[in-house]
């Protein structure tokens, strides 16, 4: 089992410029989030989704989408990119919804310039 | 509102040494306690979690012990090696349904000297 993946593992944007970072399990999970972790500011919940067509607003939800594509994908948007949005993304996801481990993939590290 | 303190942000210890990193919570409905482990480059993984019915707990050479009464709760690393030189993050919840939110705190890099 590969777990969580995330594509791709680097990006560098231009201020303005969209991207898309996907992110797989084969864990066969319900829930699915994405976080971001910014130096001295630990992980912070961006979006979740807690089950199969849901998705819901975390702590720092502005400037970003995001899609449950089907039980496995869960796509993290970013329509116009800022510098302040310069930082490691995170997908995690776990067996169900609540307070149980999150299981999260290798990051994405994203450059906006 | 930062709802989960960690401290220090930075450790050093020699090998052998026994770290300990602090976590102090604010809200009372929390009710699950994890630690979770990163090594640089890599996702964080799950070390350890605690809920509120016990004080302690021990997984190997890693214990929580939690206060409910000053609603505080540590890691401590017993006989530490290089190899768990990486950040450390504590993080609280409650368990209540639609209200459940996972609080990560800020994050403790830890080195430990051969």
């Amino acid at each position: 089992n590969a777990g969580v993946t995330q594509t791709p593992k680097f990006q560098v944007l231009k201020t303005g410029q969209s991207m898309t970072l996907q992110c797989a399990q084969d864990m066969n999970h319900n829930s699915m989030y994405w976080y971001r972790q910014d130096p001295g500011m630990g992980l912070r919940l961006i979006y979740y989704s807690a089950s199969e067509g849901t998705t819901d607003k975390g702590e720092v939800p502005n400037g970003y989408n995001v899609s449950r594509l089907n039980k496995r994908e869960f796509s993290l948007r970013l329509e116009s990119a800022a510098p302040s949005q310069t930082s490691v993304y995170f997908c995690a996801s776990s067996e169900i919804w609540g307070p149980y481990e999150q299981y999260f993939g290798p990051g994405t590290r994203l450059t906006v310039t | 509102q930062q709802q989960v303190k960690q401290s220090p942000q930075s450790l050093i210890v020699q090998k052998g040494g026994i770290p300990i990193i602090n976590c102090a919570y604010e809200n009372t409905a929390f009710d699950y306690f994890p630690w979770y482990q990163q090594f640089p480059g890599k996702g964080p993984a799950l070390l350890i979690a605690i809920r509120p019915d016990v004080s302690e707990k021990k997984e190997g050479r890693f214990t929580i012990s939690f206060n409910k009464s000053a609603k505080q709760f540590s890691l401590h690393i017993m006989d530490s090696q290089p190899g768990d030189s990486a950040t450390y993050f504590c993080a609280a919840s409650n368990s209540g349904g639609s209200n459940y939110k996972l609080t990560f705190g800020k994050g403790t890099l830890l080195t430990v000297n051969p």
